[in-house]
């Protein structure tokens, strides 16, 4: 198993660009998250879905839209970026049982710049 | 709600030192805690878990004991090595563990030869 994979690794945009960071899985997990990384801050959870066709919002979600048309993937769409959206963004999927869900499992991470 | 409090870094300690990182937190009901660690340019791997009141969580020489009476989840290790040097989050999976995980703000920990 690949595990979590994001893509890219590593991105530059100008103020109002737009992109996409892109998330995928191969753990048949029905929880996927986004949580981005800034110093000092801890990780912050952005937006989340329980599966396909179900999202909501997390701590941080104003200036991210996301969307899940399968249970892979969950990518993360910054529709006009910003110089605050400068961070490292995290993409994380779970397992679930009864009652709930267990400990994430972590991407290795995009680079966001904004300049 | 939620919140997780650890010690901020960076914590410098030299190679076979004791290690303890203290974690206390705030949650409604009965939380799942987690230790998660991140080398240089890496992503978060999972350390360790408790997921109830008196567990022990411990891998690759680490601990950490959930205690329910001091709200606490301190990490220890009994001798570090250089390659332990990363950052340290402490986190909390509360309720159905739907709305995330809450961090703290990580421990840069160094390991001195």
């Amino acid at each position: 198993n690949a595990g979590v994979t994001q893509t890219p690794k590593f991105q530059v945009l100008k103020t109002g660009q737009s992109m996409t960071l892109q998330c995928a899985q191969d753990m048949n997990h029905e929880y996927m998250s986004w949580y981005r990384q800034d110093p000092g801050m801890g990780l912050r959870l952005i937006h989340y879905s329980v599966g396909a066709g179900i999202t909501d919002q997390g701590e941080v979600p104003n200036g991210y839209n996301v969307s899940r048309s399968t249970t892979e993937d969950f990518p993360l769409r910054l529709l006009s970026a910003a110089p605050s959206q400068t961070s490292v963004y995290f993409c994380a999927s779970s397992y679930s049982r009864t009652g709930g869900y267990y400990e994430q499992y972590f991407g290795p991470g995009t680079r966001l710049t904004v300049t | 709600g939620n919140s997780v409090t650890q010690m901020e870094g960076p914590v410098t300690l030299s190679e076979e030192a004791f290690l303890t990182i203290n974690c206390t937190y705030t949650a409604t009901g009965y939380p799942s805690l987690f230790w998660y660690v991140q080398y240089p340019g890496e992503g978060l791997q999972l350390l360790l878990k408790a997921t109830k009141a008196d567990d022990k969580g411990s891998n690759k020489g680490f601990e950490a004991t959930y205690r329910k009476e001091t709200t606490s989840f301190h990490l220890e290790k009994g001798s570090v090595q250089v390659s332990d040097s990363a950052v340290y989050f402490c986190a909390l999976l509360s309720g159905g563990g739907a709305d995330g995980l809450t961090f703290g703000k990580g421990t840069h920990l160094i390991i001195q030869p």
